[in-house]
């Protein structure tokens, strides 16, 4: 069964750091881009980061620049999100999420076709 | 960046009815967007993608069309298990979603 998880949500303080994983199965991870996508509660849905199959390639938007930094291991099939300096706006559901081609936007990927089930990230003091 | 608006923001329609949603892009993307259908609680779910490609196992109700900044996201006979929130999403130049449009119950 193809799957994602993810972890390592929770409640933070703002100014501190936490890191997310995703442990993919049931697809050959290393020949797919992986993605980050967030959900505030009771908003539409923000992609945050992306990275190409050998890691060659990485995107963020704007609003997390200079803050987060994906990551991938092919041997270990999994995905992280490390996330410093958080602030109370980067509160929301985080949904790791399996790229249908090999690069994380235009002709050679960028659509999600498998997602995790998501973990929540808090920010509040 | 590329900004994805979509309309309208709620569609109210009966179970049979033809729906339409719109997705105009702040400049053109080609045809690299896809959509996605969303119930609470629960993960998106892709439903086409390259603008028109119909992505494995999702009814042929759905279809999708358009290029360039102008797409549109058709079901054909609304069922009750498509009352969702659809987005859009450009994949041209890095990566943005539309604001959503919720399709309920008229």
């Amino acid at each position: 069964e193809v799957q994602l998880v993810e972890s390592g949500g929770g409640l933070v303080q703002p100014g501190r750091s936490l890191r997310l994983s995703c442990a993919a199965s049931g697809f050959t991870f290393d020949d797919y881009a992986m993605h980050w996508v967030r959900q505030a509660p009771g908003k539409g849905l923000e992609w945050v980061s992306g990275i190409s199959w050998n890691s060659g390639s990485i995107g963020y938007a704007d609003s997390v620049k200079g803050r987060f930094t994906i990551s991938r291991d092919n041997a270990k099939n999994s995905l992280y999100l490390q996330m410093n300096s958080l602030r109370a706006e980067d509160t929301a559901l985080y949904y790791c999420a399996k790229d249908i081609g090999p690069y994380y936007y235009g002709s050679g990927g960028g659509a999600f076709d498998i997602w995790g089930q998501g973990t929540m990230v808090t920010v509040s003091s | 960046d590329i900004q994805m608006t979509q309309s309208p923001s709620t569609l109210s329609a009966s179970v049979g009815d033809r729906v339409t949603i719109t997705c105009r892009a702040s400049q053109s993307i080609s045809s690299w967007l896809a959509w996605y259908q969303q119930k609470p609680g629960k993960a998106p779910k892709l439903l086409i993608y390259k603008a028109s490609s119909l992505e494995s196992g999702v009814p042929s109700r759905f279809s999708g069309s358009g290029s360039g900044t102008e797409f549109t996201l058709t079901i054909s006979s609304l069922q009750p298990d498509d009352f969702a929130t659809y987005y859009c999403q450009q994949y041209n130049s890095s990566l943005t979603f539309g604001g959503g449009t919720k399709v309920e119950i008229k």
